[in-house]
């Protein structure tokens, strides 16, 4: 069964650094998604993606955060200057968006900002 | 946005109990799931159900969508059934992105 992959599953890095956090999502999705969960909390919807462009964003999307596909398969997450507060699981999600929409998720990239 | 709310927060089980997870929405849906968060992290999905009745294994989840609100029920539950289980809606007419709920935190006992 076709299934979201994303690496790394854990990724440490120090505060101001760079991270792209990496996503496949099923090959005939048309819809993509980026999600957060802090620690004992809610999961919580950041960007959507679709057509090769941004089709909605939270408030929680700033300028530090970018999203690309940059080759028909993957689809990344970017964060330029990362924080303290960006310690977080996020997940990959996507959606054929055809007469379902169910979600498929990834497994998440586990991402410790210290 | 839409509000969902999740009950109980926490739910301690013995081994071999039935229990009953409720998700209240606040508007209309196109799409409701239901996950399964294990020690792990990920998140297990377990059923597309924005209405109607499904079953799986041990789990089914029914929902009511004209009265917004869904069910999840576990039957002889096992210490693997432990984790938090969540509810996320896709409101009717909105962009597809999923909101979630608190979630459930559910501990099974030996």
């Amino acid at each position: 069964e076709p299934e979201v992959t994303q690496t790394p599953s854990h990724q440490v890095t120090q505060m101001g650094q760079e991270v792209i956090l990496r996503c496949v999502p099923i090959s005939n999705h048309l819809y993509f998604y980026w999600y957060r969960q802090i620690l004992g909390q809610k999961v919580e919807f950041l960007v959507s993606f679709y057509n090769n462009e941004i089709s909605e964003k939270s408030e929680i999307f700033d300028d530090q955060f970018s999203v690309e596909r940059p080759d028909g398969s993957n689809f990344t997450l970017k964060i330029r200057s990362t924080k303290l507060e960006d310690s977080a699981m996020y997940f990959c999600a996507s959606t054929p968006r055809t007469l379902t929409y169910e979600q498929y998720f990834g497994p998440g990239t586990r991402l410790t900002v210290t | 946005g839409i509000q969902v709310e999740q009950s109980p927060p926490d739910l301690i089980l013995q081994e071999g109990a039935n229990s009953t997870l409720r998700c209240n929405f606040s508007d209309s849906v196109n799409n409701l799931q239901w996950f399964h968060q294990n020690p792990w992290g990920q998140l297990i999905n377990l059923f597309y159900i924005p209405s109607g009745t499904k079953q799986n294994g041990r789990l089914s989840a029914t929902t009511v969508a004209t009265e917004r609100y869904s069910l999840l029920y576990i039957s002889s539950s096992q210490t693997t059934d432990s984790g938090v289980y969540f509810c996320a809606v896709v409101r009717l007419w909105n962009d597809y992105k999923l909101s979630f709920g608190a979630g459930t935190t559910v501990t099974v006992r030996a």
